[in-house]
C-alpha cells in the first residue's frame, strides 16, 4: 500500500459546525502532516507529527485542532471556522528521516459558508 | 525574503522543446532538494530528489549548487502531458521533513 487516503473529498460546513478530517497511511510512515492550500498558492505547513509527537503548529489558529491517535492515522478537527479557512487540506506522510518526500493524499476540498 | 524562490511562469513551449526551471534557496542550512508536479485540483506528487551530483530521470533532469544555493529542472522533448506547475521543494529537519515550497513554475505544452 503506497497510499495515503484522505476523507471526506468534499466538505461543506457552516461556521457553527464541527467536523474532522482523516488521514490514513500504512506505509510504516511515523512522521505526518496536515497542509492547506489556496487556490494558485503553494501548500502552507500547519502541523508536522513524528512519532505520534506534535514536532510543529506553524501558530495555526485553534480553531483547527490536530490530532494523531496511532502511527498510521492523523485527524484534523475543524470547529468555527470562518469563510477564509476555505481551501484544499492536504494530508502527508513520510519516513522520519531527513531525505524523504512526502507522499501527498490527494486532500479534502474544504468550503465554510 | 521568501525561503524559496521559483519563477511563477507561465512558460509556454512547443512539443519536443527543452524547457529549464530554476529555483533559488535562501537558507544554506536546508538539507533536502525536490521537485513536485501538480496538476490542477489534484495533489502534488514526488517528480525526482535532486542530489548534489545532479541526477537524471528518463527525459528529466535536475541540479544542484548548494554554493549558489540554486536548483535546476531540464525537461527534454517535452510532451503534452508535462503540463502542470512544478514546484520546487527544499526540506529541513531531524525526525521529520520540514518542506519549504517555492510558489510553482507553470509549464504549458502546446501541440
Amino acid at each position: 500500500d503506497t497510499e495515503v487516503t484522505q476523507t471526506p473529498k468534499h466538505l461543506v460546513m457552516g461556521m457553527t459546525n464541527k467536523k474532522s478530517l482523516k488521514c490514513e497511511q500504512h506505509m510504516g510512515h511515523r512522521a505526518m502532516y496536515w497542509y492547506k492550500q489556496k487556490a494558485k498558492k503553494p501548500p502552507e505547513l500547519m502541523f508536522v507529527y513524528s512519532y505520534e509527537k506534535l514536532s510543529i503548529n506553524e501558530s495555526v489558529p485553534s480553531r483547527f485542532s490536530p490530532e494523531c491517535p496511532n502511527s498510521s492515522l492523523l485527524n484534523l478537527h475543524l470547529h468555527a471556522l470562518q469563510p477564509e479557512d476555505s481551501a484544499l487540506y492536504l494530508c502527508a506522510s513520510s519516513h522520519a528521516i531527513q531525505g524523504e518526500g512526502y507522499t501527498f493524499g490527494s486532500g479534502t476540498r474544504l468550503t465554510v459558508v | 525574503r521568501k525561503e524559496v524562490e521559483q519563477d511563477p511562469g507561465p512558460f509556454n513551449v512547443p512539443e519536443g522543446a527543452t524547457v529549464a526551471f530554476n529555483c533559488t534557496y535562501s537558507n544554506s542550512a536546508s538539507q533536502s532538494f525536490f521537485w513536485y508536479r501538480q496538476d490542477c485540483r489534484k495533489e502534488p506528487k514526488l517528480l525526482m530528489s535532486v542530489y548534489s551530483s545532479g541526477n537524471e530521470d528518463g527525459r528529466f533532469t535536475a541540479q544542484l549548487n548548494r554554493a549558489s544555493q540554486y536548483i535546476s529542472l531540464l525537461i527534454r522533448d517535452s510532451k503534452l502531458s508535462d503540463s502542470a506547475t512544478y514546484l520546487c521543494v527544499v526540506s529541513l529537519g531531524v525526525n521529520f521533513n520540514k518542506f519549504y515550497f517555492g510558489s510553482g513554475t507553470k509549464l504549458n505544452v502546446k501541440p
